[in-house]
């Protein structure tokens, strides 16, 4: 029973350039999540979405960053012109339902040079 | 404005003893309560939780302890083992808008066993 895939494990990318993170979730879950923590921090909620839909946004920042996870394939964090500051951890969690215990991916590492 | 608190950065315990760490929250509409383990360059591992609705749950060697008059939970690990030493991160969580489950974490306790 795999648990939560994320791919690529690390990405690098020049400032400016677009940042695609990759989560799929546990088999039988719908209900995804993004976090993301920063060095020396805790992590921080970014958005939470059900297939087709964004359930809760609220941590997301307003621009460059957008997320989306369709009907058929994985959940897609979507960064637009990275800056240095979006050098981080990308955590996506997935439940069975919005009320049950989250399960981890291993992340993404992202460097933005 | 941090909600949930982990005040120890780090901890060290020898093997065999009993690890204690502590979480504190300011958040009176968090109703679940939930405790991470996580080593370097992996997702955060879920240990256990506990409702608000009680103040205590066992399983194992890990047992919860939630205190809502003081807003304070604790994990308590026994007998402490070397491959206990990570990082542990205590989250909170309450319905928000479109019953979301958006989870606060503190900020951690870098737990280490010595044996």
């Amino acid at each position: 029973n795999a648990g939560v895939m994320q791919n690529p494990r690390h990405l690098v990318r020049r400032r400016g350039q677009e940042a695609r993170l990759r989560c799929s979730p546990m088999k039988g879950h719908s209900h995804v999540y993004w976090y993301r923590q920063l060095p020396e921090e805790g992590l921080k909620f970014m958005v939470y979405l059900q297939k087709e839909n964004i359930i809760d946004e609220s941590g997301m920042p307003k621009e460059r960053f957008s997320a989306e996870f369709p009907k058929e394939g994985p959940s897609i964090l979507r960064i637009q012109q990275v800056v240095r500051g979006d050098s981080a951890a990308y955590f996506c969690a997935s439940s069975r339902g919005a009320e049950e215990t989250q399960y981890f991916g291993p992340g993404t590492r992202l460097l933005v040079l | 404005d941090q909600q949930v608190k982990q005040n120890s950065p780090s901890l060290s315990v020898q093997e065999g003893r009993i690890s204690i760490l502590n979480c504190d929250y300011t958040n009176s509409m968090f109703d679940y309560f939930l405790w991470y383990k996580k080593y370097p360059a992996e997702g955060p591992t879920f240990l256990i939780s506990i409702s608000s609705i009680k103040d205590k749950n066992e399983d194992g060697r890990f047992t919860v302890f939630l205190n809502k008059s003081a807003k304070h939970l604790s994990l308590h690990i026994v007998p402490s083992q070397p491959g206990d030493s990570a990082v542990y991160f205590c989250a909170a969580s309450e319905i928000s808008s479109g019953s979301a489950r958006q989870l606060t974490f503190g900020s951690g306790t870098q737990l280490t066993v010595l044996p």
